[in-house]
């Protein structure tokens, strides 16, 4: 079966400062990785994912994750936070017919 | 597109009450899937249909029903109500290719059960 790690539950950096939110996966076969995104009282907003090929993927609002074989990870980045990007953030793995979601991580940006 | 729309925004029922959550999608998608979500614990699978008369159970399916009579509507069916299921309810759908299909979330419906 497959599974998603999140090891931070929140992350805290400083509006203009990189971030990088941590995911590991295990899967058995290729790995369909995503993440999404989830802000107060609404659903979830996908923003990239991983199929094949460039092992770092570009999606929106200015996010890219890399995607690592070796460390079975897809962390997600972004140069430069904004305020704005203040939310859950949630990595999941696509099984045989179901994506499996890690338990989130709340990235708090401060001005 | 309307999406995928989810009705009530809220509800609350009392310890054995039933009840349907409603889910629709406008983008002929063949996959809908009914998530939870518990604080601390993130999503949580809990039925999906891959088309029209096709569901299967997910990872915590006791306690609801599914149908699939339409490829627009996926209806969640609340048998007798616990207060173990306030939770908040997710529709998703997507295609279905089988390789990393995109899923698109409803605004979810917040259960509270007494």
């Amino acid at each position: 079966a497959q599974s998603v790690a999140q090891p931070e539950d929140q992350v805290n950096v400083a509006e203009g400062n990189p971030l990088t939110v941590k995911c590991t996966y295990s899967v058995s076969g290729n790995p369909y990785l995503f993440w999404y995104v989830q802000y107060p009282n609404r659903g979830l907003q996908f923003l990239l994912k991983y199929i094949t090929g460039d092992n770092l993927v570009k999606g929106s609002y200015g996010f890219e994750a890399e995607f690592n074989k070796s460390q079975t990870s897809f962390h997600l980045k972004k140069p430069s936070a904004l305020v704005s990007d203040s939310a859950v953030y949630f990595c999941a793995v696509m099984g045989r017919r179901a994506l499996t979601f890690g338990s989130g991580t709340r990235l708090q940006v401060q001005p | 597109n309307a999406g995928v729309t989810q009705t009530p925004k809220f509800q609350v029922l009392k310890t054995g009450q039933s009840m349907t959550l409603q889910c629709a999608q406008d983008m002929n998608h063949e996959y809908m899937s009914w998530y939870r979500q518990d604080p601390g614990m993130g999503l949580r699978l809990i039925h999906y249909s891959v088309g029209a008369g096709i569901t299967d159970q997910g990872e915590v399916p006791n306690g609801y029903n599914v149908s699939r009579s339409t490829t627009e509507d996926f209806p969640l069916r609340l048998l007798s109500a616990a207060p173990s299921q306030t939770s908040v309810y997710f529709c998703a759908s997507s295609y279905w290719s089988g390789i990393g299909d995109t899923q698109y979330f409803g605004p979810g419906t917040r259960l509270t059960v007494l």
